[in-house]
């Protein structure tokens, strides 16, 4: 019930693509949904994060797309960039548990030029 | 700007030693937390603390203990390490329900 599947591994897009990951959960406790982004040789940083009473949540290129019934939520990126290219992290958690956040596996990002 | 720092970034250790990782965070979180990094298998939760004294297990605590002394404080200790915890050690901080942020990483090889 603890796990958030993310998909895909990698993913390698064009120059001014969407980049799509997506991400699904089985805990309904969880209320809250961020996306963590990490460069080589740094920890993740948090990117954008959401939570259940919207289905759709936009930070400049990055948008969160979330689906309660389904249980999935996803992350766009528009117009990408190379310097997009960094491994993305999806997470689910209770804000009401100490330990927090429950990470999917991972995803690979390489923008290409 | 909050800061969580790893004093060792990269790490090499024998067979059965007793290994120490330290993580220092500046912004009087409550919780702080170790995880493990590995290709494939994402962000790993190993130990958890929401108090000085306090910590919790995680998602693979075997191998594995912590401490926390003081409040910005949070120690791993590998009692007798082994080839298989050769992996990428990453700590964080955060307020009860809020961002967590999370230090550089420690690489630690085990041989």
């Amino acid at each position: 019930q603890q796990q958030v599947k993310q998909s895909p591994q990698s993913l390698i897009v064009q120059k001014g693509g969407i980049s799509i990951i997506n991400c699904a959960y089985e805990n309904t406790a969880f209320d809250y949904f961020p996306w963590y982004q990490q460069f080589p040789g740094k920890g993740p940083a948090l990117l954008i994060a959401i939570r259940p009473d919207v289905s759709e949540k936009k930070e400049g290129r990055f948008t969160i797309s979330f689906n309660k019934s389904a249980k999935q939520f996803s992350l766009h990126i528009m117009d990408s960039q190379p310097g997009d290219s960094a491994t993305y992290f999806c997470a689910a958690g209770s804000s009401g548990s100490a330990r927090q956040l429950t990470f999917g596996s991972g995803t690979q990002l390489t923008v290409l030029p | 700007d909050v800061k969580v720092t790893q004093s060792s970034r990269y790490l090499v250790k024998r067979t059965g030693e007793k290994v120490f990782l330290e993580c220092v965070q500046d912004m009087d979180h409550e919780n702080m937390f170790w995880y493990r990094q590995d290709p494939g298998l994402g962000l790993r939760l190993i130990y958890f603390s929401y108090d000085v004294k306090m910590k919790e297990k995680g998602d693979i605590p075997e191998g594995y203990s912590v401490s926390r002394e003081k409040k910005e404080r949070f120690s791993l200790i590998l009692e007798s390490a082994s080839t298989n915890q050769t992996s990428m050690y990453l700590c964080a901080s955060s307020l009860s329900g809020n961002t967590i942020y999370f230090g550089e990483g420690s690489w630690l090889t085990v041989v």
